[in-house]
């Protein structure tokens, strides 16, 4: 099991460019999610997507699109990269079961990207 | 939304003191109160959590204390260790799949 997983490790964009940021997991998870983590702000949810098929917004939305492309695989897209998006991305994933008494998520390991 | 603060943003201990990292909330909808434990350069990872009908949950060295009625949550780390060394982050939540919200982290330093 490679649990949540992550591409690419770092990327150095200019502004205005456009990249797509990806994500899988092995796990059979219904639910996944994207945030940033910039220093001293915590991670903060940018969208999520419940169940294959469905995506909503989370707290910072704007300059960024999503993908849930099937139950494994969830992309991120910056369609014009700014440097106010210089940050680090995690994407994650939760299995979620109306009986279960946790909500882990687990992390993928990161992508570090800078916007010049 | 939730409005998740928590303290002390920087704690220093002696290696094989206690440590102890509060949490607090004001959505008062939340039943689920997780906390999660970042090393330099890694990912976020679950040490611990608990539901509102549970007052306190221990495993070994850490443990979850809640209070509902005041809104709070609390982290105690007993024996601390190097390894122990981390930046400890809570999200408190609904329990479904909304997605988390994490306090901005507490950075624990375990001194020598």
């Amino acid at each position: 099991n490679a649990g949540v997983t992550q591409t690419p490790k770092f990327q150095v964009l200019k502004t205005g460019q456009s990249m797509t940021l990806q994500c899988a997991q092995d796990m059979n998870h219904n639910s996944m999610y994207w945030y940033r983590q910039d220093p001293g702000m915590g991670l903060r949810l940018i969208y999520y997507s419940a169940s294959e098929g469905t995506t909503d917004k989370g707290e910072v939305p704007n300059g960024y699109n999503v993908s849930r492309l099937n139950k494994r695989e969830f992309s991120l897209r910056l369609e014009s990269a700014a440097p106010s998006q210089t940050s680090v991305y995690f994407c994650a994933s939760m299995r979620q079961t109306g009986t279960s008494n946790s909500y882990e998520q687990y992390f993928g390991p990161g992508t570090r990207l800078t916007v010049t | 939304g939730e409005n998740v603060e928590q303290h002390p943003s920087t704690l220093s201990v002696q290696e094989g003191d206690s440590a102890v990292i509060k949490c607090t909330y004001s959505d008062s909808a939340s039943n689920y109160f997780p906390w999660y434990k970042q090393e330099l350069g890694k990912r976020p990872q679950l040490i611990i959590d608990i539901r509102s009908n549970v007052g306190e949950k221990k495993d070994q060295r850490i443990a979850v204390t809640l209070n509902k009625t005041a809104k709070h949550f609390s982290l105690h780390i007993t024996e601390t260790q190097p390894e122990d060394s981390a930046v400890y982050f809570c999200a408190p939540s609904g329990g479904g799949a909304d997605g988390l919200t994490f306090g901005k982290g507490t950075h624990l330093i375990i001194q020598p």
